[in-house]
């Protein structure tokens, strides 16, 4: 079974640039993540589907930060424009349903690593 | 926010002993996840445990949930330098299903 996919692997931007990041979920995941990890802190929710309905996106900075979940497969996250806070690294996760409808769990993807100077 | 918050923040400890980390969160939750995060790496899932559960074991991984007092830990018994990674809690939240992680504990288990 594939695994998450995520693009790019890292990237380097200048502060005020534009940057997206893609994540292909394991086939017939109705749940994604998207969270924001910066060096040494846990990971923090931005905005998570279902299929492609927004479930929470309390904690995304909606005036730079946007999502979206085309047909409920793929993902895109994009900032614009980005800030020096912004480097961490953005991972994606993807689960079959929420865990309280069955014990599943989430699986991640490998991450982008973002550097903003 | 974050919702969980892991204690304690860092633990060093030599090959065979055991691990004990714990995890504080804050609203109702429908269960709580432990994940391990080797440096660089992506996220892997441990063990969950339901909130109408008390204690689940995984091979060397041993997770207790008081729900009254909003609080879970995970042990790991007869440590592996193999072990030595960063371990988060996740909670799921009764409110909307999403998951919200903890700040983490870094371990480094010596050889």
């Amino acid at each position: 079974e594939a695994g998450v996919a995520q693009s790019p692997r890292y990237k380097i931007i200048e502060k005020r640039q534009s940057v997206a990041f893609w994540c292909n979920p394991i086939s017939g995941h109705a749940t994604l993540y998207w969270y924001q990890q910066i060096l040494g802190q846990g990971p923090k929710l931005l905005i998570q589907f279902q299929n492609n309905g927004v479930v929470d996106d309390s904690q995304l900075p909606k005036d730079r930060f946007s999502a979206e979940r085309l047909k409920g497969v793929d993902s895109t996250l994009k900032i614009q424009p980005a800030k020096l806070e912004d480097s961490a690294v953005y991972l994606c996760a993807s689960s079959l349903v929420p865990a309280v409808i069955m014990n599943t769990e989430a699986f991640f993807g490998q991450g982008t690593r973002l550097t903003v100077v | 926010s974050q919702q969980g918050e892991e204690d304690p923040q860092a633990l060093s400890i030599q090959e065979g002993e055991n691990a004990t980390m714990n995890c504080s969160y804050k609203t109702s939750i429908n269960n709580l996840q432990w994940y391990r995060q080797n440096s660089g790496r992506g996220l892997v899932h441990l063990i969950l445990i339901r909130s109408n559960e008390r204690e689940k074991h995984s091979g060397r991984l041993r997770v207790t949930l008081d729900t009254s007092k909003k609080s879970s830990s995970l042990l790991i018994t007869a440590s592996r330098a193999a072990d030595t990674a960063s371990y988060f809690c996740a909670t799921e939240q009764y409110i909307n299903n999403d998951m919200r992680f903890g700040a983490g504990t870094r371990l480094t288990v010596k050889p």
